[in-house]
C-alpha cells in the first residue's frame, strides 16, 4: 500500500515560516490533504486537495505538491499554531480507495 | 455543517468485540458521501479503518478487514463500527469522520473521538 513519510518534528520561531514536508512515491500525482491536531482534540482540515483552504482557515496556511514531496507551509507562525500536523491521501491503486495518513509532524514554536 | 458524535463502551476485554456508533446531525446518513472511522493509539498517529456508504457498500483497510464490520442505520441516522478479537493494540481514540463533498477530498467533519481501552 501507499506510504507517506513525515519528519517527527519541526521547530520554528514566532513570525517565521514553517514548512512541513510529506514524502511519497510520485506524490505529485496524488491529491494531498492536511490536518492540524491540537492535544486532546479532533483533527481539523487546514488544506484540502493540495492547496485549497477550507472556510475559516487563515491565509497563513498554504500547500503545494510536486514530485515526491508535498509541503504544508505556515507563514508568520504564531504560538497557537503549535500542534501535530498530518498529511493524507486516498490511495486508489487497489480495488477500492484506501485512506492513508502520514505519521505526523509535531510543530514546536520556539 | 454535518456534526458527528461517537458513543460506545470505553472498556473492552481482550478477545472481545469493540462496538461504536456515530450519530449524524445537521445532515442525513443517506447523503451522497462516505462515512469513515479513524483511530489514534495513545501518543501515536492517525490510522484509517474503513468507510461505509448509505447503501451499505463498505471499504476496509486490508490489514483490519478480517475483523471489521461497518453498518448504517438510516432510521436512527447513524453508522457503526464493529471490531472483533481485540487486543491491547486496538486501544485508541476512535473518531468518526466524513468528507461532505463526496468526492474523496479531505475529512471536513470529525467527531470529538472516544477512547476505547482494551484491558481485562
Amino acid at each position: 500500500s501507499y506510504e507517506l513519510t513525515q519528519p517527527p518534528s519541526v521547530s520554528v520561531a514566532p513570525g517565521q515560516t514553517a514548512r512541513i514536508p510529506c514524502g511519497g512515491n510520485n506524490i505529485g500525482s496524488e491529491t494531498v490533504h492536511w490536518y492540524q491536531q491540537r492535544p486532546g482534540q479532533a483533527p481539523v482540515l487546514v488544506v484540502n486537495a493540495d492547496s485549497d483552504r477550507p472556510s475559516g482557515i487563515p491565509e497563513r496556511f498554504s500547500g503545494s505538491n510536486s514530485g515526491n514531496t508535498a509541503t504544508l507551509t505556515i507563514s508568520r507562525v504564531e504560538a497557537g499554531d503549535e500542534a501535530d500536523y498530518y498529511c493524507h491521501v486516498w490511495d486508489t491503486s487497489g480495488d477500492h480507495p484506501e485512506g492513508v495518513f502520514g505519521g505526523g509532524t509535531k510543530l514546536t514554536v520556539l | 455543517q454535518v456534526q458527528l458524535q461517537e458513543s460506545g463502551p470505553g472498556l473492552v476485554k481482550p478477545s472481545g468485540t469493540l462496538s461504536l456508533t456515530c450519530a449524524v446531525s445537521g445532515g442525513s446518513v443517506s447523503n451522497p458521501n462516505w462515512w469513515s472511522w479513524v483511530r489514534q493509539p495513545p501518543g501515536k498517529g492517525l490510522e484509517w479503518i474503513g468507510e461505509i456508504y448509505h447503501t451499505g457498500n463498505s471499504n476496509y483497510k486490508p490489514s483490519l478487514k478480517s475483523r471489521v464490520t461497518m453498518s448504517v442505520d438510516k432510521s436512527s441516522n447513524q453508522f457503526s463500527l464493529r471490531l472483533t478479537s481485540v487486543t491491547a493494540a486496538d486501544t485508541a481514540v476512535y473518531f468518526c469522520a466524513c468528507d461532505t463533498t463526496g468526492y474523496y477530498n479531505g475529512f471536513n467533519s470529525w467527531g470529538r473521538g472516544t477512547l476505547v481501552t482494551v484491558s481485562s
